[in-house]
C-alpha cells in the first residue's frame, strides 16, 4: 500500500513568486494535516481536513497561505506570495477516520520549500 | 494546552552503549504520546505510541519508552545503539479531543560514534 506522498520533494523560488505544495494521503484515510517545520523551530500544526472539509485552521500563519482538498482526497497548499520566512520543510500526514486507529499520524517525507 | 519539551537538542553515543532521550510533556487531557524519528532525507516514522495501555511500550528497532504519569514524562531508550540510529528523534503528544492535533517537541538529534 502507497504511503503518504508529497510533490515537489524541494521548491526554490524567489520572494513574491507562487508556489502550490500537494499531498496524497493513504487512500482511505479522511483525515489529513498540514505541518511545517521553519528552520531551527519545532514542528508545528497548520491545519486538519476531514474529507474536504477544514476541520481546524488555527495554526495557518497568514492569509498567504490557502489549503484545499477538493473531493476530499489530495490537498494543496498554496503559498502566494511567498515571504523569506516561509521557508521551511511542509509536512503532509493523514489517519484513519473517526475513532477508527489510535491516533497514528502517517507522514509523506515532506516538501523542502527554499525562498530566496 | 498541551506541550512537549525535549531536554536534549543533541545526544552523541557510541555505538553498543545505551541511548536515552528525555521528554517531558504537558497535557490536560489523558494524553496519547509518540516518538517519530526522522533519518536524512527522508520523512517522519513512527517509533512507538502510548495510548493508556501497559505504561512501558516497546517499538521499532529496539526502542522502548515508559509513561510515567507522576513525572509526565516519556523518556525513549535503546540498550545498544547502532550506526543506524543516528537520525534526529521527535517526542510528541496528541489531543485526540481535538481532532489529534499533535504537539511536537524540538527535537533531539542523535549522533552515534563507531
Amino acid at each position: 500500500e502507497a504511503g503518504v506522498t508529497q510533490f515537489p520533494s524541494h521548491s526554490v523560488i524567489e520572494k513574491g513568486q507562487t508556489v502550490t505544495l500537494r499531498c496524497d494521503p493513504i487512500s482511505g484515510h479522511d483525515n489529513l494535516y498540514w505541518y511545517r517545520r521553519v528552520m531551527g523551530k519545532e514542528i508545528k500544526f497548520l491545519l486538519h481536513f476531514v474529507k474536504e472539509s477544514k476541520q481546524d485552521e488555527s495554526g495557518m500563519p497568514n492569509n498567504r497561505f490557502l489549503a484545499e482538498r477538493t473531493g476530499g482526497t489530495y490537498s494543496t497548499l498554496k503559498v502566494q506570495p511567498a515571504e523569506l520566512e516561509d521557508s521551511g520543510v511542509y509536512f503532509c500526514a493523514s489517519s484513519l477516520p473517526g475513532n477508527r486507529g489510535t491516533g497514528e499520524l502517517f507522514f509523506g517525507e515532506g516538501s523542502r520549500l527554499t525562498v530566496l | 494546552a498541551q506541550s512537549v519539551t525535549q531536554l536534549d537538542s543533541h545526544v552523541s553515543v557510541s555505538e553498543g552503549t545505551p541511548v536515552l532521550l528525555r521528554c517531558n510533556y504537558s497535557s490536560s487531557y489523558s494524553p496519547s504520546l509518540f516518538w517519530y524519528v526522522q533519518h536524512p532525507n527522508k520523512g517522519l516514522q513512527l517509533l512507538l505510541k502510548y495510548t493508556s495501555a501497559a505504561t512501558l511500550v516497546k517499538g521499532i528497532n529496539g526502542f522502548e519508552a515508559e509513561f510515567k504519569k507522576s513525572e509526565t514524562s516519556f523518556h525513549l531508550t535503546k540498550p545498544s545503539a547502532h550506526m543506524s540510529d543516528a537520525a534526529e528523534y521527535f517526542c510528541v503528544v496528541s489531543d485526540r479531543a481535538a481532532g489529534n492535533k499533535l504537539t511536537f517537541g524540538g527535537g533531539t538529534r542523535v549522533l552515534v560514534k563507531p
